[in-house]
């Protein structure tokens, strides 16, 4: 399918397993980004990429890794996953000449 | 650093009617760009409209306009006759159209049209 997708789109897990989150994107977009949102905060920046092997952190990084290897993947993963990271988690991804970014359908994590 | 601010968490509205949403940003670049996304309750983030800081108009799509007041540093979205399929969550966030691109997202609006 084109377009951006995530996968898992639900996931439910215990407090300190691994877990990762994937993204992938078939447009070849140069800009690849992680966001968070919780209630009262909107959407808040986790990591991004300006390219494969460029990563960079966004406002809240800790407790998060990511790579990209490849420019139509950004996987997002929680090394050892806290109940405060229980979130709804969007991957975007962007490039020039658009305005806007271009957001996947989300994934829902639920950490007991 | 830049900031969002979006003061109305929710806001209810007679269908038909035309409703304002408020955003006011705060930043020291020179160059950037203002967004609308609404977020609806199935949870996917659509994009509504752009302005850039240099845009001399303001931008319109559709039934939705950015009133952009760059001496107050505002971007409120307008909503035109205003239908039951704009209930939603709203956002504003900027973005610096000089490096990393990373947008930055205000708390929202919760929109809700009554019919």
């Amino acid at each position: 399918d084109a377009g951006i997708t995530q996968s898992p789109r639900y996931k439910i897990t215990e407090t300190g397993r691994q877990v990762t989150l994937m993204c992938h994107q078939t447009w070849s977009h140069s800009y690849m980004f992680w966001y968070r949102q919780d209630l009262g905060h909107g959407l808040r920046l986790i990591y991004y990429s300006a390219a494969a092997d460029i990563t960079d952190k966004g406002e809240v990084p800790d407790g998060y890794v990511v790579s990209r290897s490849k420019t139509e993947n950004f996987p997002l993963t929680l090394e050892s996953a806290t109940r405060s990271q229980t979130s709804v988690y969007f991957c975007a991804s962007w490039t020039a000449p658009y305005n806007e970014q271009f957001f996947g359908p989300g994934t829902r994590l639920t950490v007991l | 650093a830049q900031k969002i601010t979006q003061t109305q968490p929710g806001m209810f509205v007679q269908e038909k009617e035309a409703v304002t949403l408020d955003c006011t940003y705060d930043t020291s670049d020179q160059s950037y760009g203002l967004f609308w996304y609404k977020q609806p309750s199935s949870g996917e983030m659509i994009f509504l409209i752009y302005q850039g800081s240099y845009d001399e108009q303001n931008a319109t799509e559709g039934r939705y306009s950015l009133n952009f007041q760059k001496a107050r540093k505002s971007a409120n979205l307008v909503i035109s006759a205003s239908q039951l399929g704009d209930s939603a969550m709203y956002f504003c966030a900027m973005r610096q159209l000089q490096g990393a691109q990373k947008l930055v997202f205000g708390q929202g609006t919760r929109l809700t049209i009554n019919p």
